[in-house]
């Protein structure tokens, strides 16, 4: 069974630019939520998405943006990107009617100059 | 508006100790409670998983209870050792399946 696998591990970009974060859900999983982590807290959910629609979303911006796949696997797309922005993102697999234990990747390191 | 403690936020014990880690949340209508461990830069580690209809889990060295009722969660660690020295968040969840975590408590077990 694979686990969850986010790309790429660091990434720098300046303020303004656009990114793209992607992650492939655990195997068997039909959810996948975004979550992230600045230095020193914990992480804060950003949005989920269930059989490709979004299902739920924090307090974030409309330049937070993601999309899933139908293969579950799933991208989390930052645009105009602040020096705020810089954090761990973190991707979590479940499956909806499982319990929803989640399971995390590696996280992303995005840091905004 | 759900909320979630951790105390304290950091914790050094001499290896061997036994120690507990305690989470408070404000609104008992919970789907779950996970307890996770996190290494520095990395990600999140499910260490314990308890169902709100639930009163612990145990997994080698660590128990997990859950009293919904007052809102609060402990993560006991028995014997505890040097590479036990990491972040532990508390995480619940409501019946949307979004996690709301603590700020977590920073544990350094010295040998």
């Amino acid at each position: 069974e694979t686990g969850v696998t986010q790309s790429p591990t660091h990434l720098i970009k300046t303020r303004g630019q656009q990114v793209t974060l992607r992650c492939s859900s655990q195997s068997g999983h039909n959810t996948v939520s975004w979550y992230q982590q600045a230095l020193g807290q914990g992480p804060q959910f950003i949005f989920q998405y269930y059989r490709e629609e979004e299902n739920g979303r924090g307090n974030f911006p409309p330049r937070f943006s993601g999309l899933q796949f139908p293969n579950y696997s799933s991208e989390l797309n930052v645009n105009a990107l602040e020096l705020d922005d810089s954090a761990l993102y973190l991707c979590a697999s479940s499956y909806r009617d499982g319990g929803y234990e989640q399971y995390f990747g590696p996280g992303t390191r995005l840091t905004v100059t | 508006k759900q909320e979630v403690t951790q105390i304290p936020a950091a914790l050094s014990v001499p290896e061997g100790e036994n120690l507990v880690l305690n989470c408070s949340f404000t609104d008992s209508a919970i789907y779950n409670l996970q307890w996770f461990r996190q290494d520095p830069g990395k990600g999140l580690t499910s260490l314990l998983l308890i169902q709100s209809s639930q009163r612990e889990q145990t997994s080698g060295r660590l128990n997990a209870s859950l009293d919904k009722s007052s809102g609060r969660s402990t993560l006991y660690i028995a014997a505890s050792q040097p590479g036990d020295s990491a972040t532990y968040l508390c995480a619940v969840t409501g019946n949307t399946g979004k996690l709301i975590f603590g700020q977590g408590t920073t544990l350094q077990v010295k040998p």
